[in-house]
Parts: C-alpha cells; sequence; structure tokens
C-alpha cells in the first residue's frame, strides 16, 4: 500500500537549519509524480510549503519560505528531502509531506515535530 | 486566495446534523478539498474536488459548493467524527486552508 514514513523529530538552535526526510514506497514514484510539504504550527492550520516533482526534480515553494527552503529527491531511494534553513521560534511545528495528484494529498507521512529553541 | 471558514468551533451530540462552511476569497471553481484531522494525527482526506467522497468515508459526508461557497454537512453525527476540520483550496498557488472547524461531541 502507498506509504510515507518521515525522519523523527527534531530539536535546532534558532538560526540553524533542519532536514526532514519522507521515504515514498506502495507506487511508481516517478508516476505519482508531486511530493508536497505541509507544516502545521501547534493549535493552528496547515500551511502550504511547496513541492516537488519527482520525476524531473523540479521544486516549486510558496512565496513565504521561497529563500529557506530547499526541497529535493533521491529517486534511487525514493526519499524527498526538505531542509528549512534561518529557523526561529516560529518555525516550530510539525512538518508533513504528502502525495499530490489527484486527488491532491490522499496519503500523508505521520509528520515530523520540530521544536526551534535556544 | 483566504479561505473563510465557518464555525470555528461546534459542540453537538451523537445523531444530529451539522453544516461547517468555507468562502473563497475568489472563484476557485471545485478545487476544493474537505480534511479531517485527529489530535496527533496527519489529515485524512474526506472529499476531493468539493464534492467526491473518498473510498472508505461514510455517506453521511456530504460536500458541495462552486466558485466562492463551499460546505460540508456531516447528518447523523456518531461520537467518532470528533476532530478538527479543515478546507483547502488548489485552484492557484499557494494552496491555502481555512482556519479549521473543531468539532465536539458531548
Amino acid at each position: 500500500q502507498v506509504q510515507l514514513v518521515q525522519s523523527g523529530a527534531e530539536v535546532a538552535r534558532p538560526g540553524a537549519s533542519v532536514q526532514i526526510s519522507c521515504r515514498a514506497s506502495g507506487y511508481t514514484f516517478t508516476k505519482k509524480n508531486a511530493i508536497h510539504w505541509l507544516r502545521q504550527v501547534p493549535g493552528q492550520s496547515l500551511e502550504w510549503m511547496g513541492w516537488i516533482n519527482t520525476g524531473n526534480g523540479n521544486p516549486k515553494y510558496s512565496q513565504t519560505f521561497r529563500d529557506r527552503v530547499n526541497i529535493t529527491r533521491d529517486t534511487s531511494t525514493t526519499t524527498i528531502y526538505m531542509e528549512l534553513r534561518d529557523l526561529t521560534s516560529d518555525d516550530t511545528a510539525v512538518y508533513y509531506c504528502a502525495i499530490g495528484g489527484s486527488p491532491l494529498w490522499q496519503h500523508w507521512g505521520q509528520g515530523a515535530l520540530v521544536t526551534v529553541s535556544s | 486566495i483566504q479561505m473563510t471558514q465557518s464555525p470555528a468551533s461546534l459542540s453537538t451530540s451523537s445523531g444530529d446534523r451539522v453544516t461547517i462552511t468555507c468562502q473563497a476569497s475568489q472563484d476557485i471553481r471545485t478545487n476544493l478539498n474537505w480534511f479531517q484531522q485527529k489530535k496527533g494525527r496527519a489529515p485524512k482526506l474526506l472529499i476531493s474536488d468539493a464534492s467526491t467522497l473518498q473510498s472508505g468515508v461514510p455517506s453521511r459526508f456530504d460536500g458541495g459548493g462552486s466558485g466562492t461557497h463551499f460546505s460540508l454537512v456531516i447528518s447523523d453525527l456518531h461520537p467518532d467524527d470528533f476532530g478538527t476540520y479543515f478546507c483547502v483550496q488548489y485552484e492557484n498557488l499557494p494552496y491555502t486552508f481555512g482556519q479549521g472547524t473543531a468539532l465536539e461531541i458531548k
């Protein structure tokens, strides 16, 4: 079955970077060819960060994160990576990956809590 | 595109019928999904394309609307229907969510 398994919780210092991985399985990685990243600050709604075309590796980012985020993929391991730089306490959130396509976001990773604290 | 979702919270009883609405700041055709989220879990897709019920989702859930006004109706509420419900538009980037409706079953 389709599965997205994310890396574990992270604690990072302000100003540092964090990288979260999302390993996809159960489908042809380059056919359902979009993985999105979203985040959810505790107690708030969700926020879309960007997505990557897993076929050609082209990313597209939300303007909100454009200067600080990098989404990449490794087709050999069917893993997608999201790096967020210059962290502040406002970046403390649960980060999710989800499969694009139609329907949008039918399958999600389990989420990874990132805590930014000095 | 701004998504205005209401109400922010609902406290209801089993067997009741509730309506959650989302209003888009511009025409999004039917490019809207509804999700249910339980505490500590990833969102679960309930309805895509404004009205397409996902496999395995009870027919008590009904989505409707197009353009700028959308609704999610849940009939005959079950205790397991508690959680937070979100709408999201995918007409234009950046995809944007409503603020969520927290549903409590008394």
